[in-house]
């Protein structure tokens, strides 16, 4: 089974500051990896996603991600913060195949504020 | 392209009373789940379904039932509600073909209160 550990649910930067939001996995088989963003009152959407090709995954605003096997690491990075990356981060795993494997489980979330 | 419809918005309901989320695709996709998010605790999976005809449960379907007669629309009906069902409840789909990467496209959300 696998699972998905975001350390802090809770994390404030400085306008310009990095951002480092942390994601640790567990997996019995290589997984695909995701981070989904929230804003306020509305639906999640994908900011990145990990599928095996390069282990340094870029998204949308600015954001990317570096998948570490040795660590099960997949933490989430933005060299500096802007007020409109205010929202929630989610960290979600499926396993890399086998039938019925579709299913993502995500992380309890990390909501990010930005200080101006 | 509306992408994942989902209502209503918002649904105060009494104890014991019934209702039924609505969600609608245009995007063709073949998976389809529905989702209920609490204050800190993530998103946790209720149903979900790979096709029209065809659902299972996920990691918390007591207290909810669900069909898909059609590829667009999955809905959510809670029979008898309780106040532990109060949550914000997502609809989302995919198009899932072997074993690539599933990304899902959510709805805005169904804030559910039940008093």
């Amino acid at each position: 089974a696998q699972s998905v550990t975001q350390l802090g649910s809770h994390v404030s930067v400085s306008e310009g500051a990095l951002v480092l939001l942390r994601c640790n996995y567990s997996s019995s088989v290589p997984p695909y990896l995701f981070w989904y963003v929230q804003y306020p009152n509305q639906g999640l959407q994908l900011l990145l996603k990990y599928t095996s090709a390069a282990t340094l995954v870029k998204g949308i605003n600015g954001f990317e991600a570096e998948f570490k096997k040795s660590e099960t690491s997949f933490h989430l990075t933005k060299p500096s913060a802007h007020m409109s990356d205010a929202a929630e981060y989610f960290c979600a795993v499926v396993p890399y195949s086998g039938a019925g494997s579709y299913q993502l489980t995500f992380g309890k979330g990390t909501k990010l504020s930005v200080i101006p | 392209n509306a992408g994942v419809t989902q209502t209503p918005k918002f649904r105060i309901l009494k104890i014991g009373q019934s209702m039924t989320l609505q969600c609608t695709q245009d995007m063709n996709h073949n998976y389809m789940y529905w989702y209920r998010q609490d204050p800190g605790m993530g998103l946790k999976l209720i149903y979900y379904s790979v096709g029209a005809g065809i659902t299972d449960k996920g990691e918390v379907p007591n207290g909810y039932n669900v069909s898909r007669s059609t590829t667009e629309d999955f809905p959510l009906r809670l029979e008898l509600a309780a106040p532990s069902q109060t949550s914000v409840y997502f609809c989302a789909s995919s198009y899932v073909w072997g074993t690539g990467a599933n990304v899902l496209t959510f709805g805005a959300g169904s804030r559910l209160t039940v008093l």
